[in-house]
Order: structure tokens, then sequence, then C-alpha cells
């Protein structure tokens, strides 16, 4: 089945530090991307919507400048969390569809911002 | 915004016994889907069902959908400890996903 590559699996960083997590889908191509993030004990909420060669749509509440997302191919998104601070720390997943409905997840990134 | 609402938020059974989820939601949907979630690991989807299918089989797990009620169920069948997990609705509307909090399920050896 389609497989969805996120990287890195778990970051620790410094506060006021950037990371780049990036979302890869190996054997389709994906015009659209998801990324979630997840505080702990509760369900996942979706961040923004990640459309290659344009804009990313924000969900209300995210903050843009905070969360900068580029699809700069049909196999890669990348979301930079930039000068994390703790209350950053969470739980971001990515997902892709293959065209056939399907969400396909990955495995996810644990941030800790100290 | 979260679509979908899920209850129980937590259920803990004895293996061997049946496990039932419910989701519902607000809005019309193409289609709904079950993920399951190990702790700490990603997704892995487990069934998808059409808005215009009103139950579908995956081996021990069965999934119904009413649209009229905007609700939808997950049956897990003779529960085995490794289906210890958090389980998530999703309804997708076309542009999105929407996830339910979800229901912590824990089956007991």
């Amino acid at each position: 089945g389609a497989v969805v590559s996120q990287h890195p699996s778990r970051v620790i960083c410094k506060s006021g530090t950037s990371v780049k997590i990036e979302c890869r889908s190996l054997d389709f191509q994906a015009t659209t991307m998801f990324w979630y993030r997840q505080f702990p004990k509760q369900s996942l909420m979706l961040m923004a919507t990640s459309n290659e060669g344009s804009k990313a749509t924000y969900e209300q509440g995210v903050e843009k400048d905070k969360f900068l997302i580029n699809h700069a191919s049909l196999t890669l998104s990348t979301l930079t969390v930039t000068s994390a601070h703790p209350e950053d720390s969470s739980f971001y997943i990515c997902s892709a569809g293959d065209g056939w409905d399907i969400q396909y997840f990955g495995a996810g990134t644990r941030l800790s911002v100290l | 915004s979260q679509q979908g609402e899920e209850d129980p938020q937590a259920l803990s059974i004895q293996e061997g016994e049946n496990a039932t989820m419910n989701c519902s939601y607000k809005t019309s949907i193409n289609n709904l889907q079950w993920y399951r979630q190990n702790s700490g690991r990603g997704l892995v989807h487990l069934i998808l069902i059409r808005s215009n299918e009103r139950e579908k089989h995956s081996g021990r797990l069965r999934v119904t959908l009413d649209t009229s009620k905007k609700s939808s169920s997950l049956l897990i069948t003779a529960s085995r400890a490794a289906d210890t997990a958090s389980y998530f609705c999703a309804t997708d509307a076309g542009n999105d996903m929407r996830f339910g909090a979800g229901t912590r399920l824990t089956v007991k050896p």
C-alpha cells in the first residue's frame, strides 16, 4: 500500500530554534497533504492543508508565520515550526491522499521544546 | 474544527469480548473512516465506508453508517489484548478530514 514517510520521528530543541518536519509520499504523488497536531489525550487537530505549488490553507487559529508550510513537489511537504517555544511541544502528523479517498499517515513527529 | 464526537471516551473489556465504539458528526460527508493509533505512533487506516454504504466488514471489524442520524459505529469482535489502542473516526467532506476525539480501548488479557 501507499506509504508516507515523516521525518524526524522525534526532536528535542531549545526554545527559540526552528524545527523542520518533512513529509514524503514514497510511491504516489500527492497534490494535497495535511498537517495535524495532537495535544496529549486529545484528538488530532487539522492545522493546515498543503497544496503543491501554492500557498497552504491554514485552519482558524493557526499562525501562518509560526508554522511555515512548503509543498514544493508532488512528493514532499515540509512544516517548519519557527522560533519554537515550550507550548509548541506536541505530536505532529502529516497525511497524504493517494487520490482514492484513503489518507495515508506519517508516523508522526514528537516535538519537545525545552 | 473538530467534526466528530466519539463515545465512549474510554472502554475497558476482557479479551474475547466485543467492543463497540460510536462516532457522530455534524455535516454531510463523502465517506467516514476509522483509524487506529497505538500510543505515540501514527494513525493506521482500518476501514472506509462511503456515504451510500450502510455496513462494511473487514476481518473482525464491522462498521455501520447511518447518514440520517449522522453516526457510525465500529465493532471489534472477539477482542485481543493487541487491540488495545485509541480508535478514531474521521469524516471526509471533500476538502479535508476531521477527526473525532477518539476512544481509548483497553483489552485485558
